[in-house]
């Protein structure tokens, strides 16, 4: 089946410090991309989609200068949380899709903890 | 986004079949009604969507009502490794995006 991959699976940064996240789909190409944030016991909470060569869509509420988002090809899409604070730690995860209705592939998730 | 209601919480045991009820009763034509799970620190998995029809794969059955405002997603036979939260989730292609909008899912609870 379909993969997708996100690196690190964990980060540890100081607060003010930048953070890269990657989400790659290892074996399709992902017209779309989806990034999530999940606090604990709590549902995932969409934050923004991102079409390859075009500027992502966010949700509402989410600020697009903190969480940068590129999806220079059809298989990466980043997510980078600027100037980091402990309030932003949380778990992140990307999810893929082929286009359709079908469905979607997620990443494994990178749990960031920020100090 | 049209929303789902599922129950916070629902218990097992194992080797017993498992109905995970959900209701959608503001689903349109354009909707299709997705399942996934998600263990613990992990990402969700995708277990069975469906439009109209019954589905059936190796994991899971999917049970629409007639007038699709409500499904079952059946796990035959549980298994300790079935314990997770379960997300119905409407997925409208009719959108130029599609994406999925989770909503508060039923935690699963399976007993040895």
């Amino acid at each position: 089946g379909a993969v997708v991959s996100q690196h690190p699976s964990r980060v540890i940064c100081k607060s003010g410090t930048s953070v890269k996240i990657e989400c790659r789909s290892l074996d399709f190409q992902a017209t779309t991309m989806f990034w999530y944030r999940q606090f604990p016991k709590q549902s995932l909470m969409l934050m923004a989609t991102s079409n390859e060569g075009s500027k992502a869509t966010y949700e509402q509420g989410v600020e697009k200068d903190k969480f940068l988002i590129n999806h220079a090809s059809l298989t990466l899409s980043t997510l980078t949380v600027t100037s980091a604070h402990p309030e932003d730690s949380s778990f992140y995860i990307c999810s893929a899709s082929k286009g359709g209705p079908e469905k979607l592939f997620f990443g494994s998730g990178t749990q960031l903890s920020v100090l | 986004d049209a929303k789902t209601t599922q129950p916070n919480s629902m218990e097992s045991n194992e080797e017993e079949p498992v109905h995970l009820p959900c209701n959608h009763s503001t689903i349109s034509g354009t909707d299709y009604i997705h399942w996934y799970r998600q263990l613990p620190s992990q990402g969700p998995e995708y277990v069975i969507h469906g439009l109209t029809s019954n589905v059936n794969n190796r994991m899971a059955s999917l049970a629409i009502a007639e007038d699709r405002k409500s499904s079952t997603l059946i796990l035959h036979r549980a298994t300790l490794r079935d314990a997770a939260v379960y997300y119905c989730i409407l997925r409208d292609v009719g959108t130029g995006f599609q994406k999925l909008v989770f909503g508060t899912g039923t935690r699963l609870l399976v007993s040895p």
